[in-house]
């Protein structure tokens, strides 16, 4: 059974930082992996989904890698702004069922 | 990418009423979508899934009486939490796939208050 890990489980950083939130898996037989933020009390917001046969993902200030072998992926905030506090939360895909097995997130704090 | 919409995105119900969320897909036709629960400060848990025109498939622990899943058409699947009771109340949130698209895309969410 997959599961999946996010460490850390909280992460406070000062403005301007540079960060990294962790993502582990299980089992690496996965389709592919998908970032999101959420807001409190909101929905999701998909930030970078990684294929199984890709090693990382860009989107501005964001990137995503992916070692499926080892079972992890990062995600890397460049230059943190207090707009980036939310939850980070990483699933992973099995199939092509578009079924999500997901970690149980990171909450992030940028101070400002 | 393509758009979902859940509505309510609130709603208070009392004990023992039984309460409809809708979701919606806005631009594309969902062959199949999925109705997840997250507990405060947790991750989101798949309750079950759903393809238009058949039966919903529940995971394991999940009450199929208690929560009813229709998926009547390729544009809206509900969830009706049934005899709702206080420890049913939390975050649902659906999301949808279908033909062309690589992920599935999900809705804003549904706080549901058992009061």
């Amino acid at each position: 059974k997959q599961e999946v890990t996010q460490i850390p489980a909280a992460l406070s950083v000062p403005e301007g930082e540079n960060l990294v939130l962790n993502c582990s898996f299980t089992d690496s037989a996965i389709y592919n992996l998908q970032w999101f933020r959420q807001d409190p009390g909101k929905g999701l917001t998909s930030l970078l989904l990684i294929q199984s046969s890709q090693r990382e993902q860009t989107s501005g200030r964001l990137n995503a890698s992916l070692d499926k072998s080892s079972g992890r992926s990062t995600l890397y905030i460049a230059a943190s702004q207090p707009g980036d506090s939310a939850t980070y939360l990483c699933a992973v895909r099995m199939d092509s069922s578009y079924k999500l097995i997901f970690g149980s997130g990171t909450r992030l704090l940028v101070r400002p | 990418g393509a758009v979902v919409s859940q509505h309510p995105s609130r709603v208070i119900c009392k004990s023992g009423t039984s309460v409809k969320i809708e979701c919606r897909s806005l631009d594309f036709q969902a062959t199949t979508m999925f109705w997840y629960r997250q507990f405060p400060k947790k991750s989101l848990m798949l309750m079950a899934t759903s393809n238009e025109g058949s039966k919903a498939t529940y995971e394991q622990g999940v009450e199929k009486d208690k929560f009813l899943i229709n998926h009547a058409s390729l544009t809206l699947s509900t969830l009706t939490v049934t005899s709702a009771h206080p420890e049913d109340s939390s975050f649902y949130i659906c999301s949808a796939g279908g033909p062309g698209y690589t992920e599935a895309f999900f809705g804003q969410g549904t706080r549901l208050t058992v009061v």
